[in-house]
């Protein structure tokens, strides 16, 4: 089974600083896609960023870019200029088969950012 | 574009009712739908998944008759908690995926349900 593991559960920065949430995952697949979504106090779930394994190119959004590093499994995003509605919780996730008919997605546990004024 | 809602956005019911959520796809279809379980402070968990005509797919550890799975048009989605219990008290959530099976497609998350059982 997938595994995703964030290693920091909580994190703050600085209102205009860059922060870097990291992620890593393991699994035998070879095609997988990988996100980060982020969860505010609403509790909405609001997609940060994708990335697809089989493409080299880090994606980037705007202020958020990833480091995809394959044969590492990590996937960790950078919020560049951090602004005080990006305070959320943040869900590394894995999308694979895991051995199954349908694609699933596999969250790791979270990382609560704080951005402070 | 890609909006998912959920109906209830809350509610409370008493040990041993059933309890219907929706879910719907607002401008796309939701070819395959997929259900999950948030406690406080913890991270989503995968109940079910559901593709649109098709009996649901359940995780290990999911009681498929007392969380009933309904996906019988592409822009709609419903779970049943049956007989519900105060540890099925909870935060449910759906997404929806336009691709079969929900294949390298983002999923699009509905704002979620809260469910207290009392």
């Amino acid at each position: 089974a997938q595994t995703v593991t964030q290693s920091q559960p909580e994190m703050s920065v600085q209102e205009a600083e860059t922060v870097t949430l990291s992620c890593t995952y393991d699994t035998s697949e070879n095609n997988y896609y990988l996100f980060w979504y982020k969860q505010p106090p609403s509790r909405q779930m609001i997609l940060v960023i994708r990335q697809e394994a089989y493409k080299q190119q880090n994606a980037t959004e705007n202020r958020f870019s990833v480091n995809f590093q394959k044969a590492a499994k990590s996937f960790s995003l950078k919020i560049s200029d951090s602004q005080l509605g990006d305070t959320a919780m943040y869900f590394c996730a894995f999308m694979g088969l895991s051995g199954g008919s349908n694609y699933k997605l596999t969250f790791g546990k979270g990382t609560l950012l704080t951005v402070n004024p | 574009g890609a909006v998912v809602s959920q109906h209830p956005s809350r509610v409370i019911c008493k040990s041993g009712t059933s309890v219907k959520i929706e879910c719907r796809s607002l401008d796309f279809q939701a070819t395959t739908m997929f259900w999950y379980r948030q406690f406080p402070k913890q991270s989503l968990m995968l109940m079910a998944t559901s593709n649109e005509g098709s009996k649901a797919t359940y995780e290990q550890g999911v009681e498929k008759d007392k969380f009933l799975i309904n996906h019988a048009s592409l822009t709609l989605s419903t779970l049943t908690v049956t007989s519900a219990h105060p540890e099925d008290s909870s935060f449910y959530i759906c997404s929806a995926s336009n691709l079969a099976g929900g294949r390298g497609d983002t999923q699009y998350f509905g704002p979620g349900t809260r469910l207290t059982v009392l």
